[in-house]
């Protein structure tokens, strides 16, 4: 079966620093992957997703970026981090066959 | 542009009472439509989901949902919460074919026992 794993679980990081989240599935290949974050009252945000390796379509302007270094890998990454970018970060894989996605256990960002 | 709106920010419910959470979407063409559900402390999971065939779904832990197509709803029901029910419930859409999904904004359901 498909698993999908998030680290770290929690993360505090002063302003300006940067930031690698990493996201990994196991017991799939080729799965589409996507980043979001949600926020109280928002709910979910495409922020980022890939089709297959080094394939990244960004959602919306972000002081973040992603990469997809091996096809089961999923990174989150910024230079900078803002104030901003404090929220609850979601990765998922989408299955192929139902449209269906899967979310991992996400990673909560907290920037002081 | 596609738009998912889930009409009530925070439903609150006591027990047995009838659950029924509205969802409308904008989307041109043909839909995908899903519920998700967020227990405290616990992944997003799947509830249920429409792709084609009886507009009424039903999914797991006794909710359902109804697609009626000529209102762009996709209402999520429960005739009976439980206190367990207690979470935060998303509605979501994608064209058929499509990588992406688009989220309602989500509505936090509290049943007091």
């Amino acid at each position: 079966s498909q698993t999908i794993h998030q680290w770290p679980a929690t993360l505090v990081q002063p302003v300006g620093s940067p930031l690698s989240l990493e996201c990994t599935v196991e017991g799939t290949s080729n799965p589409n992957l996507y980043w979001y974050r949600q926020a109280a009252g928002r709910g979910l945000q495409l922020l980022f997703y890939s089709v297959g390796i080094g394939q990244i379509s960004s959602e919306v302007p972000q002081n973040l970026s992603a990469s997809r270094p091996q096809d089961r890998q999923f990174i989150l990454s910024s230079k900078k981090l803002l104030l901003s970018d404090s929220g609850f970060y979601l990765c998922a894989w989408r299955s192929g066959a139902t449209n269906e996605q899967f979310f991992g256990p996400g990673t909560r960002l907290t920037v002081l | 542009a596609q738009s998912v709106s889930q009409h009530n920010h925070h439903v609150i419910l006591s027990e047995a009472a009838s659950l029924e959470l509205g969802c409308n979407y904008s989307y041109g063409g043909t839909v995908n439509l899903f519920w998700y559900v967020q227990y405290p402390g616990q992944h997003l999971q799947l509830l249920l989901k429409y792709f084609s065939g009886d507009p009424l779904v039903k999914g797991i832990k006794g909710f359902e949902a109804e697609f009626i197509k000529s209102k762009f709803s996709f209402n999520l029901r429960k005739p009976s919460v439980q206190w367990s029910d207690t979470a935060e419930y998303f509605c979501a859409a994608s064209g058929a074919g499509s990588y992406q999904l688009t989220f309602g904004k989500g509505t936090k359901l509290s049943v007091i026992p």
